[in-house]
């Protein structure tokens, strides 16, 4: 089945920790996003990639960081910088962006220890 | 001004009553409208998309558009406690560069 797979479901950050959150699609999408929701607010694009090798900032990129080596995989290290970094983190892809509707993984609920 | 609005609610209907969410836009120029449905601790699902001016019909759902006033709504007919969720409204607006955005949301509750 064809699907965008997030890792992992939970995670827990230490102080001073950078952690990275894994997404993975088969969709063959050309398109990913990432984006963080806190409790009871709406979406927020932290980055996206329209195609491998080169990906941009969204609204509140700071103390994140991605890569987009291949088509397939987008992920993101929630860095040290990152002083808030407790929410919830969805990634989601396209076959392009311009048009097509965007579809989620299943997130990753990030907390600090 | 949000490029995608929407009444936060919480919007509460009886069940099999039919539950009407909207939602505006900026962008005159914006092409392609979606409908996503939030449940609590989960991740948004794709419900609904509407490209053209007036009504599309799946199931129980009926995404309407009108582009002249700048606004989509979501109708759900006979409502059922499982339609309990937020549901999110986006727009893909071509004003700025075929950026997608959502709107906080719409929370509605469907007593039985």
């Amino acid at each position: 089945d064809g699907g965008i797979t997030q890792s992992p479901k939970y995670l827990f950050r230490k102080e001073g920790q950078n952690v990275t959150l894994s997404c993975e699609q088969n969709l063959n999408h050309d398109a990913m996003y990432w984006y963080r929701q806190d409790p009871g607010q709406g979406l927020r694009l932290i980055y996206y990639s329209q195609i491998v090798n080169d990906f941009q900032k969204g609204d509140i990129a700071e103390g994140y960081s991605v890569s987009r080596e291949k088509k397939e995989s987008f992920p993101l290290t929630v860095t040290s910088a990152q002083k808030n970094p407790t929410a919830f983190y969805l990634c989601a892809s396209s076959v392009r962006q311009g048009w097509e509707p965007q579809h989620f993984g299943d997130g990753t609920r990030l907390s600090i220890l | 001004q949000k490029e995608v609005e929407q009444n936060s609610g919480p919007l509460s209907v009886p069940e099999g009553a039919i539950a009407s969410l909207n939602c505006t836009y900026s962008d005159r120029g914006s092409q392609s409208f979606f409908w996503y449905r939030q449940y609590s601790g989960k991740s948004p699902e794709l419900i609904m998309f509407i490209y053209s001016n007036g009504d599309k019909e799946d199931g129980r759902f009926t995404a309407q558009l009108n582009k002249a006033s700048q606004y989509v709504s979501l109708l759900i007919r006979d409502s059922q406690p499982s339609d309990s969720a937020t549901y999110l409204c986006a727009v893909i607006s071509s004003g700025t560069g075929n950026q997608f955005y959502f709107g906080t949301g719409t929370s509605l509750t469907v007593i039985p």
